[in-house]
């Protein structure tokens, strides 16, 4: 079955120190991942994808993100958190039988000042 | 230019009754889902629809659910007979689609409906 996970409900960084959200996904062929974000009482971002090409992807707000094949992961990461990137993120995953978008359930990142 | 917006923005309706929310999505965008995000939670997929091709209805939670969608613009999704449960904010998004799903969503800013 195609599936994306997120193994954590919810991670807490230091303001200043890099943070790592995780996504593993299991799709047959080639993987298309996004993720995105979602502030406090605000809509859906998107941040990033990976379609082809160079494994390491570089979004907005200064995240990126690694395609890992042979692990089948696509972190989110970012090398110094600011506490205004405290909100909820989703890893998704591209179905290809049908195209359709597969959300994990979502991170709740806190970044603690 | 214009994003995904979606109508109304709050819906108060007592249990039973029926309620229809709408979803205007990005001109040109042949993709639009439904999802539900109940208070706190993350997406729960509802429906797809993609071009001409007939929907992907498999996250629909009960036959009191229903969507339809006019060619590639106005999609209304229709809770009948609501119940409390039902309480959630409803969000649409819509994507270029086509070229194997490599576009990404971009979302409305919800229906928050209460069921009373």
């Amino acid at each position: 079955a195609q599936s994306v996970a997120q193994p954590e409900d919810q991670v807490n960084v230091a303001e200043g120190n890099p943070l790592t959200v995780k996504c593993t996904y299991s799709v047959s062929g080639n993987p298309y991942l996004f993720w995105y974000v979602q502030y406090p009482n605000r809509g859906l971002q998107f941040l990033l994808k990976y379609i082809t090409g160079d494994n390491l992807v570089k979004g907005s707000y200064g995240f990126e993100a690694e395609f890992n094949k042979s692990q089948t992961s696509f972190h989110l990461k970012k090398p110094s958190a600011l506490v205004s990137d405290s909100a909820l993120y989703f890893c998704a995953v591209r179905d290809p039988r049908n195209d359709k978008i597969i959300f994990g359930k979502g991170t709740r990142l806190h970044i603690l000042p | 230019g214009a994003g995904v917006s979606q109508s109304p923005s709050n819906k108060v309706t007592e249990k039973g009754k029926d309620v229809e929310l709408r979803c205007d999505p990005i001109s040109g965008h042949t993709a639009l889902y439904w999802y539900r995000q109940r208070l706190g939670q993350g997406l729960e997929f509802l429906i797809y629809f993609q071009g001409n091709s007939a929907p992907d209805k498999s996250g629909l939670p009960s036959d009191r659910f229903s969507a339809e969608r006019t060619g590639e613009s106005v999609s209304t999704l229709t809770i009948q007979r609501t119940q409390q449960e039902d309480s959630a904010v409803y969000l649409c998004a819509s994507s270029l689609g086509g070229s194997g799903g490599l576009h990404e969503q971009y979302f409305g800013p919800g229906t928050r409906l209460t069921v009373t």
